[in-house]
């Protein structure tokens, strides 16, 4: 592994339905972050973690949890899934907060139906 | 509130300049990125500037003026390859990204 990971790339779900997104980054970078991108919006923050064990909320949090176990991972869930949830949803990492550059996964394509 | 704001959409030839625009409202400002994003990638980190002025990297050139609250990204000697979408996003004083749209770039031979 080199970089982000993110599982699954893409994903048909009906609305209702309970879906994890999986993120791993074996950078040890102590940040991450959840955004979803739509056609026309800016990249919008969902949920962040700071270092392992901390989650903050984001500009776009409702319906979604984290939790960051470790360093590594930093998964994404979705309790019941709504049709606005369709979206490309990017994790990325970052050494520190502030002002270090983030470095993003490739993104899960999810679309609720 | 906060906002970026960016053209949707510009077209340049093969080997010519190109300049995208940024204007951006946030509270507080601790920096503006430049991100790449080819279609149905991940972006990736262009560059980085904090303190009005030009910063210089190859063919990429990304300038600020922080009192207009405004930055554009310069691309020189246009390729192919550059085809892509140019994201903007400032770091408000919670040290969290306000992104815009991005402006997609069209590069005709």
């Amino acid at each position: 592994i080199a970089g982000i990971t993110q599982a699954p790339t893409s994903q048909i779900l009906a609305a209702g339905r309970r879906m994890t997104l999986r993120c791993t980054q074996d950078m040890r970078h102590n940040a991450m972050y959840w955004y979803r991108q739509d056609l026309g919006l800016g990249l919008r923050l969902i949920h962040y973690s700071n270092t392992a064990g901390t989650t903050g909320k984001g500009e776009v949090p409702d319906g979604y949890s984290v939790s960051r176990a470790n360093t590594d991972d930093f998964p994404l869930t979705l309790a019941s899934a709504v049709p606005s949830q369709t979206s490309v949803y990017f994790c990325a990492s970052s050494d520190g907060i502030g002002t270090d550059t983030q470095y993003f996964g490739p993104g899960t394509r999810l679309t609720v139906l | 509130g906060q906002n970026i704001d960016q053209p949707t959409e510009m077209t340049a030839t093969e080997g010519a300049i190109v300049q995208i625009n940024c204007t951006y409202q946030t509270s507080g400002f601790n920096g503006l990125f430049w991100y790449q994003q080819h279609a149905g990638e991940a972006p990736t980190f262009l560059s980085y500037n904090v303190l009005d002025g030009l910063e210089e990297k190859g063919r990429f050139s990304s300038f600020l003026s922080r009192s207009k609250g405004y930055s554009y990204l310069l691309l020189k000697e246009l390729q192919m390859k550059d085809s892509a979408s140019y994201l903007c996003a400032a770091m408000d004083s919670n040290y969290q990204l306000i992104w815009g749209a991005g402006t997609k770039l069209i590069i005709k031979p």
